[in-house]
């Protein structure tokens, strides 16, 4: 079955170094993997996208690898700040015939960035 | 961006009852999903609602239990019915505007069943 693997660990990391989280799947074949950043009491909400046939993605201080030949997905936020802390989510999607996505959440990984 | 605002943003229910959670995007869509969220698990897709239609139920998920209405392109409603406190959760609408913009959710709610 697929199965997307996130470390559900929490991730500590100082204010200014890179945080790395990083996404594992199996018997997956996605069109696209999606991050996504999610607060306490809040819903998530939609950071980068990249598909199958791209390396890297980056906006602004995140960057986003998509190997699928490891089929996983790295997602870098350089220069961390304590606002930066939250759980991060990824989510494999694969587009249907109507051009739209079903995409398959990961638990997420909670990083806590310490000042 | 877009907006979703969603209600109740929490609520203690008795178990029986019903809970209708109401969603209202500041655009027309066409296509609305409502997930649930379990302590320490996923974000699991409960339906896909199309203005319309009937909406479309993920394995697991049966419209006895979660009827969902879509009237229109900005909004629509997920009942809780029949509770029990395995359904204390939190509950998610969202949208898709595109095939490349990602989900936009509304904040949740917060159920807790007792």
């Amino acid at each position: 079955s697929q199965k997307i693997e996130q470390n559900s660990e929490a991730l500590n990391i100082q204010e200014g170094k890179t945080a790395t989280l990083t996404c594992n799947y199996t018997n997956y074949s996605p069109a696209y993997l999606q991050w996504y950043r999610q607060d306490p009491g809040r819903g998530p909400v939609f950071l980068l996208l990249i598909r199958e046939n791209e390396k890297e993605k980056r906006k602004e201080r995140l960057k986003v690898t998509f190997d699928t030949t490891l089929k996983q997905s790295l997602f870098h936020i350089t220069a961390s700040q304590p606002a930066d802390s939250a759980t991060y989510l990824c989510a494999l999607g694969a587009m249907n015939s109507g051009g739209y996505q079903k995409v398959t959440f990961g638990i997420g990984t909670k990083l806590q960035v310490i000042p | 961006s877009a907006v979703i605002s969603q209600k109740p943003s929490r609520d203690i229910c008795q178990r029986g009852t019903s809970l209708t959670i109401q969603c209202q995007v500041d655009s027309q869509v066409t296509m609305m999903f409502w997930y649930r969220q379990q302590p320490g698990q996923s974000l699991t897709l409960i339906a896909t609602a199309n203005q319309g239609s009937e909406a479309t139920y993920e394995s697991g998920f049966v419209i006895d239990k979660f009827p969902i209405s879509r009237p229109n392109l900005t909004f629509s409603t997920l009942t809780v019915s029949n509770m029990s406190p395995e359904d204390s959760s939190i509950y998610l609408c969202s949208d898709q505007r595109g095939p490349t913009s990602g989900y936009t959710f509304g904040s949740g709610t917060r159920l807790t069943v007792v």
